[in-house]
């Protein structure tokens, strides 16, 4: 299995702030990659798919990059309802893998 | 829009099998074009995926689960189904049915259902 892995695993942040979340694949995986985020006891909702493009509806301050093995997902002006955990996702594979999340808390 | 609903127990006993049905709205689960999918997520940890099968019958398990999940899909109900052999308290989390979707080799999931919470225990 292709193994996800994210960094940080935590962060605390203020509203306004720049927030970068970090997603390395255990091998190439081209730009096959995706974003969700989770809220406290809901279901997972996709921000970004294919590293960068945006899911209808998403806010414009969501951005992802990256191509490869390495990939971020950046918000760039951190609003109150942006505090969750966010979870990348490679689909290279049949055998989906996610990475293992990554909580934005207030700092 | 496609719209996705968990059903079934929310408590199952240690070595008995787990099933659960998702029930498609808003689109004909023959023709959206999805694969039907189920997730795990134990408590307080990440995403798992357990399965995805087309509405043509193509299946893709999770190799750690393999021998114990089954995926079907029923056309004539709109639903698909899940069922997990000989749990164990391991098995216990919330299981989410989705619809992977996208195009070429591209695929995400999405719509999700809302998940329902399963306990293994006697």
């Amino acid at each position: 299995d292709i193994q996800m892995t994210q960094s940080p695993s935590s962060l605390s942040a203020s509203v306004g702030d720049r927030v970068t979340i970090t997603c390395r694949a255990s091998q190439r995986i081209s730009n096959y990659l995706n974003w969700y985020q989770q809220k406290p006891g809901k279901a997972p909702k996709l921000l970004i798919y294919a590293a960068s493009s945006v899911q209808s509806g998403v806010p414009s301050r969501f951005t992802g990059s990256g191509s490869g093995t390495e990939f971020t997902l950046t918000i760039s002006s951190l609003q109150p309802e942006d505090f969750a955990t966010y979870y990348c996702q490679q689909c290279y594979s049949t055998s989906i893998t996610f990475g293992g999340g990554t909580k934005v808390d207030i700092k | 829009q496609v719209q996705l609903q968990e059903s079934g127990p929310g408590l199952v006993k240690p070595s008995q099998n787990l099933s659960l049905t998702c029930t498609v709205s808003g689109g004909s689960i023959s023709s959206v074009g999805y694969y039907w999918s189920w997730i795990r997520q134990h408590p307080g940890k990440g995403l798992e995926y357990i399965a995805y099968m087309s509405s043509s019958g193509s299946t893709y398990y999770n190799p750690s689960l393999k021998t114990r999940v089954a995926i079907s899909v029923d056309t004539s109900e709109n639903q698909f189904s899940l069922k997990l052999t000989s749990v164990t308290a391991a098995d216990t989390a919330v299981y989410y049915c989705a619809g992977l979707q996208g195009s070429g080799n591209f695929h995400w999931f999405d719509p999700w259902g809302q998940g329902t919470l399963v306990t293994v225990s006697s």
